[in-house]
């Protein structure tokens, strides 16, 4: 049984530019949540996703936007990177009844 | 913004000794996790401790929560070279609610 997986593991953007992350659950999972995680710090919420729907929001810009599919799978994409973009995103999921979430690996990005 | 302050942010200890960290958090909550992050890849879920229980174990692994204080601790008896990673304490109100994160202990266990 795989676990959360997300890809790329690495990306390199340069400012302006756009990126598009993405996550698979661990299998039956049907919610999905993102969090940014800077250097040093503790991973802040972005979003999450139920029912192909944006269920509850953090404190993040609009150009954080997501994307849940039928088959529970998620994207995460950042419009108009900045600096400040550069950090390790994480994907995480679970049963929306339970309260332990499973994280994935991390996509690390920079933004020169 | 972080939901509470992690104490100590760094902590260095010699094998087979304990390792204490704490975790201050400031609204009501339902439950409180604990996540180990090894070089800054994926939290791995430690232990879950609901607003009602005081004290719980896993393992090697004994967590309080005092919410009249905020805070919970978490205690790893007879440490490994294997326990060097950073630990975080998470809050939240419910399942299916998201995490809070406090800003991490960084332990070090030196063989």
């Amino acid at each position: 049984d795989a676990g959360v997986t997300q890809s790329p593991t690495h990306l390199i953007k340069t400012r302006g530019q756009q990126v598009t992350l993405r996550c698979s659950p661990k299998s039956g999972h049907d919610t999905v949540s993102w969090y940014q995680q800077a250097l040093g710090q503790g991973p802040q919420f972005i979003f999450q996703y139920y029912e192909e729907e944006e269920r509850q929001r953090g404190n993040f810009p609009d150009r954080f936007s997501g994307h849940q599919f039928p088959n529970y799978s998620s994207e995460l994409n950042v419009n108009a990177l900045l600096l400040g973009d550069s950090a390790l995103y994480l994907c995480a999921s679970s049963f929306l009844s339970v309260e332990t979430q499973y994280f994935g690996p991390g996509t690390r990005l920079l933004v020169l | 913004s972080q939901q509470g302050e992690e104490d100590p942010q760094a902590l260095s200890i010699q094998e087979g000794e304990n390792a204490t960290m704490n975790c201050s958090y400031k609204t009501s909550i339902n439950n409180l996790q604990w996540y180990r992050q090894n070089s800054g890849r994926g939290l791995v879920h430690l232990i879950l401790i609901r607003s009602n229980e005081r004290e719980k174990h896993s393992g090697r692994l004994r967590v309080t929560l005092d919410t009249s204080k905020k805070s919970s601790s978490l205690l790893i008896t007879a440490s490994r070279a294997a326990d060097t990673a950073s630990y975080f304490c998470a809050t939240s109100w419910n399942a299916g609610n998201m995490l809070t994160f406090g800003g991490g202990t960084r332990l070090m266990v030196k063989p």
